[in-house]
């Protein structure tokens, strides 16, 4: 069975530009969870999608946004990126059973000079 | 709201020593309560999980944790560890559902292995 898959695996973009992350859960994962994980921050929460509808947001700008297409795959879309958007963007599945238990994939790394 | 503390950033151990990692967590209900790993540059593994039931759970790669409810603590322990040890770990807890936030990470704890 296939795991989380992103891509891309790293990204270099300037500032004022857009990044497009995408991610693939595992086969019957309905719900997406985006995290950032910034140098010394941690993981922040960032969005979640679920049956193709977001359902949460983290305390993030609105340049932040993205999508869930039928298929259950999500794309996370960054406007206008700043240097402090650089970091390893990592995409997390759940099943429908709704344990709370989450799938990572192995991340997009983007970096904003 | 919830949150995680793992008040230890980095616990460095010789090989084939002990290793207990530390964490507390703060939640308004029974939580759903996980131990991550994650190499360098790499996503998070899960080690181990707990959602009730017995409060000692064993994990992959010889990990064991222990729920206890009186002191909001949930530490990862391993009895000998190993090099390939060397990783950061996470701490999270959750609710089943989800949750409106997913799971809410510590800090995590850098694990450096001496030989």
């Amino acid at each position: 069975e296939a795991g989380v898959t992103q891509s891309p695996t790293h990204l270099i973009k300037t500032r004022g530009q857009q990044a497009t992350l995408r991610c693939s859960p595992i086969s019957g994962h309905t719900s997406v969870y985006w995290y950032q994980q910034a140098l010394g921050l941690g993981l922040q929460f960032l969005l979640w999608y679920d049956e193709g509808e977001e359902r949460n947001r983290g305390n993030f700008p609105p340049r932040f946004s993205g999508r869930q297409f039928p298929n259950y795959s999500s794309e996370l879309n960054v406007n206008a990126l700043e240097l402090e958007d650089s970091a390893l963007y990592l995409c997390a599945s759940e099943g429908r059973l709704n344990t709370g238990e989450l799938f990572f994939g192995e991340g997009s790394r983007l970096t904003v000079l | 709201a919830q949150s995680v503390t793992q008040p230890d950033i980095h616990i460095t151990v010789s090989e084939g020593a002990s290793l207990e990692l530390r964490c507390n967590y703060s939640y308004g209900a029974t939580p759903y309560l996980f131990w991550y790993v994650q190499s360098p540059g790499q996503g998070l593994q899960l080690l181990l999980k707990y959602f009730s039931g017995d409060t000692l759970v064993q994990g992959i790669k010889g990990f064991e944790a222990e729920f206890k409810r009186s002191q909001s603590s949930f530490n990862l322990r391993k009895p000998s560890v190993h090099w390939s040890d060397a990783a950061e770990y996470f701490c999270a807890v959750g609710a089943r559902g989800g949750g409106a936030d997913g799971l809410t990470f510590g800090k995590g704890t850098h694990l450096i292995i001496q030989p």
